[in-house]
C-alpha cells in the first residue's frame, strides 16, 4: 500500500533553515506529484507548493516563493522541502501529500529561541 | 487566489443525527474538462487529513456511504446522514482548479 513517511520533529532558532523529507513507497514515485501543506498550532491547512518527481518541476504559493525549495530524489523515492529564514510563524506541522489522496504523518517544526 | 468559505465553524451533533457542512468558493470550480475540483477531507484529532470526497460527490475508497457530497459551481455541501462517534474531527473543503490550492477554514464536528 502507499506510504509516505516523513522525517522526525525539528527545533530551530529564528533565522535558521529546516529540511523535511518524505519517503514514498507502494507506488510509482514519478507518476504522482507531491504537495506540501502546513498547519500552524490550532489552525487550518495551508498549501505551500508542490513538486513533480518526474521532471523536478515545482510550483510554490506566492507567500513562500524565494524562501522554500522542494526537490525530489528519484534514486531514493524521497521528496524534500526546505524552508529558510525561519520565523516564529513557521512553527507548524508540515505534511506531504500524494495527489491529496495519501498523506504523510506530519513533521512538527518548532521555531524557538 | 480562490477563497473557500465554510460554515458553520463548528457543529455539535448527537450520534445518529444528520449533519451538513457548507462550502462556498469565490470562483467557479468547474473546469473546461467538465470536472469540478472540489474535495472534502476529515482530520481526526492528532491525525493527518484523510480524503472523503473528490470532484464534489465521489466517495473515496472505503468511505462509508453515510457521507455524501453535492453542489456545483461555487456552492457545495457535505452531508453525513447519521453521525457516528468516529466522525468527530475537523472537516475541510479544498479546491484545486487553480493554484494556489486553497482550503476552507474548517468545520469542527463534535
Amino acid at each position: 500500500q502507499v506510504q509516505l513517511v516523513q522525517s522526525g520533529p525539528e527545533m530551530k532558532k529564528p533565522g535558521a533553515s529546516v529540511k523535511v523529507s518524505c519517503k514514498a513507497s507502494g507506488y510509482s514515485f514519478t507518476r504522482s506529484g507531491i504537495s506540501w501543506v502546513r498547519q500552524a498550532p490550532g489552525q487550518g491547512l495551508e498549501w505551500m507548493g508542490g513538486v513533480n518527481p518526474y521532471n523536478g518541476n515545482t510550483k510554490y504559493a506566492q507567500k513562500f516563493q524565494g524562501r522554500v525549495t522542494m526537490t525530489a530524489d528519484t534514486s531514493t523515492n524521497t521528496t524534500y522541502m526546505e524552508v529558510r529564514s525561519l520565523t516564529y510563524d513557521d512553527t507548524a506541522v508540515y505534511f506531504c501529500a500524494r495527489d491529496t489522496v495519501d498523506w504523510g504523518q506530519g513533521t512538527l517544526v518548532t521555531v524557538s529561541s | 487566489d480562490i477563497v473557500m468559505t465554510q460554515s458553520p465553524p463548528s457543529l455539535s451533533v448527537a450520534p445518529g443525527q444528520p449533519a451538513s457542512i457548507s462550502c462556498r468558493s469565490s470562483q467557479s470550480l468547474l473546469h473546461s474538462d467538465a470536472k469540478t475540483y472540489l474535495y472534502w477531507f476529515l482530520q481526526k484529532p492528532g491525525q493527518s487529513p484523510q480524503l472523503l470526497i473528490f470532484e464534489v460527490s465521489k466517495r473515496f475508497t472505503g468511505v462509508p456511504d453515510r457521507f455524501s457530497g453535492s453542489g456545483s459551481g461555487t456552492d457545495f455541501t457535505l452531508k453525513i446522514s447519521r453521525v457516528e462517534p468516529e466522525d468527530v474531527g475537523v472537516y475541510y473543503c479544498m479546491q484545486s482548479i487553480q493554484l494556489p490550492i486553497t482550503f476552507g477554514g474548517g468545520t469542527k464536528v463534535e
